[in-house]
């Protein structure tokens, strides 16, 4: 089976720009979850959506979007891009029937965004 | 909100037990606690998880306290291959908090 795949692997974007970003989930899976990946703050939870919706976010601003697609493929978007945006964006799917919190999540590799 | 609380770094030897513990004193009674790992250069990989009861599986062993404020990964026999940042995650129904791990060094 099929890992969790990210699209583009790296980015290079200037402040002020926007940003997407492309997850497949591995197949079969509904829920898929965002987060970034800094130095100083570690991962931190974006959002997570199932079944198309949105059901959990994190602590970011309004410029940090996302949607899931009808087979599950999300995408990210970072609007206004500043410096502070430069991160490790990770995807993560899961089965994630229903509202259990329980199952497991599976991690693609990453896209490393740089904003200059 | 639930956190974790993991020391910043621990040394093992390589083919002896590691006990990695984690305090969690806000934990909720409906908030499952996860242990993921990250290798370098790699996105985080589920390691085992856990609500009341330990658990074992094919990499390693969970052991919850009876109050469930703290829980421990033990890794049997640590290879090389086992170095990494191991995360103790609470996962809760609204939000998933990373801590910031422990990173494990295995010396040959």
């Amino acid at each position: 089976k099929a890992g969790v795949t990210q699209t583009p692997r790296y980015l290079i974007k200037t402040r002020g720009q926007q940003v997407t970003l492309s997850c497949s989930p591995i197949s079969g899976h509904r829920s898929v979850s965002w987060y970034q990946q800094t130095p100083g703050q570690g991962l931190q939870f974006l959002f997570e959506y199932f079944s198309e919706t949105q059901r959990n976010k994190g602590n970011f601003p309004g410029r940090f979007s996302g949607r899931q697609f009808s087979n599950s493929r999300s995408e990210m978007n970072v609007s206004t891009l500043e410096l502070g945006d430069s991160a490790l964006y990770l995807c993560a799917s899961s089965l994630g029937r229903g509202v259990r919190m329980s199952y497991e999540q599976y991690f693609g590799p990453g896209t490393r965004l740089t904003v200059t | 909100d639930a956190k974790t609380t993991q020391p910043n770094s621990m040394e093992s030897n390589e083919e002896e037990p590691v006990h990695l513990p984690c305090n969690h004193s806000t934990i909720s009674g409906t908030d499952y606690i996860h242990w993921y790992r990250q290798l370098p250069s790699q996105g985080p990989e589920y390691v085992i998880h856990g609500l009341t009861s330990n658990v074992n599986n094919r990499m390693a062993s969970l052991a919850i306290a009876e109050d469930r404020k703290s829980s421990t990964l033990i890794l049997h026999r640590a290879t090389l291959r086992d170095a990494a940042v191991y995360y103790c995650i609470l996962r809760a129904p609204t939000l998933l908090i990373w801590g910031a791990g422990t990173k494990l060094i295995i010396k040959p």
